[in-house]
């Protein structure tokens, strides 16, 4: 299995809270990704990084903001969390890019519940 | 409009039979096509992918890919319950990124 680990797995917030998950791989892939998935939606692209402090908006960016300032960490953090948030959220890896852009490996996710 | 459309199912096979998944998409200038796998309660991993027009066969499984037609499609041949699984279809867009379908529930029945 690659080498990418989530954290927290698991968490519940209060709306108008910052809550920030991260993201951590061991395989200096280049390209990092960070989705939510919510039922009948699929997975939806929320930032993605194509390198250290190269980041940029994927479909749903609205609320969230993102940085990387190590090939192994991407952050995702909310700035003040809301209820429309709550989501399961994953982090993807990938060394490919363009065509191949989609042999992505996928953390465990992380279930976050905003109250 | 979703840019990747599945039917979410539950697609319900016997064991032994062929399981058919379709997928269309939008986006006429994507160029390379992804089947991935998720079991509930786990992340998806990615069982297929196909750039040329045609039938690609990776064991049991078979993509298809029509780009005039804009779709792709998916077979699972002697499906096992183990096969039991949410099956998302994903398109490369433009920029790096894949824009991913809603996915589609395969139920294999012993």
């Amino acid at each position: 299995d690659a080498g990418i680990t989530q954290s927290p797995r698991h968490k519940v917030t209060e709306t108008g809270t910052p809550v920030t998950l991260r993201c951590h791989q061991t395989e200096n892939h280049r390209y990092m990704y960070w989705y939510r998935q919510d039922p009948g939606h699929g997975l939806r692209l929320i930032h993605y990084s194509y390198g250290v402090k190269d980041t940029d908006k994927g479909e749903v960016s609205d609320g969230y903001s993102v940085s990387r300032s190590k090939t192994e960490d991407f952050l995702l953090t909310l700035e003040s969390a809301t209820s429309s948030q709550t989501s399961v959220y994953f982090c993807a890896i990938s060394s490919k890019d363009w065509a191949l852009v989609g042999e992505q490996f996928f953390g465990p996710g992380t279930r976050l519940t905003v109250l | 409009q979703k840019e990747v459309e599945q039917n979410s199912g539950p697609l319900s096979v016997p064991e032994g039979a062929i399981a058919s998944l379709n997928c269309t998409y939008s986006d006429r200038g994507s160029q390379s096509f992804f089947w991935y796998r998720q079991y509930s309660g786990k992340s998806p991993e990615l069982i297929m992918f196909i750039y040329s027009n045609g039938d690609k066969e990776d064991g049991r499984f078979t993509a298809q890919l029509n780009k005039a037609s804009q779709y792709v499609s998916l077979l699972i041949r002697d499906s096992q319950p183990s096969d039991s699984a949410t099956y998302l279809c994903a398109v490369e867009a433009a920029g790096n990124k894949l824009t991913f379908g809603g996915g589609t529930r395969v139920l294999v029945k012993p």
